[in-house]
């Protein structure tokens, strides 16, 4: 049973089309959640760490929320060059030092 | 800037050859970890170790094994390469024990053939 889910698997927008990516988790016990970005054969790259419910981070055209079952990363007006592979990830009191990754939301931004 | 660098962007192998992979981090992190990265398959954690001389495995550990003398250092060994093994090989490291967020190398295309 995968631990860490993400939403839709693909997602085509239109530049200027804004619209959000869900990750939802089943972990015992949060310990942070973290978004990732990454491009075509290249590693991921770190964007956000969220630790509690309620919890809000910004970046550019990016936003990413916190509840306690799920998060999303919120994308407003997107751009071509925002199109990649996003990554969510969870820290679980019981797994340890590692992080637990979901399998990612490819985005495609169309202008 | 964290910085990870993993020796090689690609790499081609013939099957049953020993394979090492290395990576350095230059943020005196203590952990560094070993993912591969398969197709529908996402991230699946190879190894980590948390300290020099310590490691601890993964989800998918068996044909690998890691070494880590140095504490910027952390090699990962293919032991007797498969084509199984064909994939994205993903270098990270993070700060502290308990965990927190892990900053990626840019990878390691290896293909076994």
């Amino acid at each position: 049973e995968d631990q860490v889910t993400q939403s839709p698997e693909a997602l085509r927008l239109q530049e200027g089309e804004s619209s959000s990516l869900n990750c939802s988790y089943t972990v015992s016990g949060l310990r942070g959640l973290f978004w990732y970005r990454q491009d075509p054969g290249k590693g991921p790259e770190f964007l956000f760490t969220l630790y509690s419910a309620g919890e809000e981070k910004e970046k550019e055209r990016l936003k990413a929320t916190l509840t306690k079952k799920e998060s999303f990363l919120h994308i407003t007006a997107p751009k071509p060059e925002d199109s990649a592979t996003y990554l969510c990830a969870v820290l679980d009191n019981q797994a340890g030092t590692a992080l637990i990754f979901g399998k990612g939301t490819t985005l495609s931004v169309s202008s | 800037d964290v910085k990870v660098t993993q020796s090689s962007r690609y790499l081609v192998k013939r099957t049953g050859e020993k394979v090492f992979l290395e990576c350095v981090q230059d943020m005196d992190h203590e952990n560094m970890f070993w993912y591969r990265q398969d197709p529908g398959l996402g991230l699946r954690l190879i190894y980590f170790s948390y300290d020099v001389k310590m490691k601890e495995k993964g989800d998918i550990p068996e044909g690998y094994s890691v070494s880590r003398e140095k504490k910027e250092r952390f090699s990962l060994i293919l032991e007797s390469a498969s084509t199984n093994q064909t994939s994205m090989y993903l270098c990270a490291s993070s700060l502290v024990r308990g965990g927190t967020e892990a900053f990626f190398g840019q990878g390691t295309r290896l293909t076994v053939v």
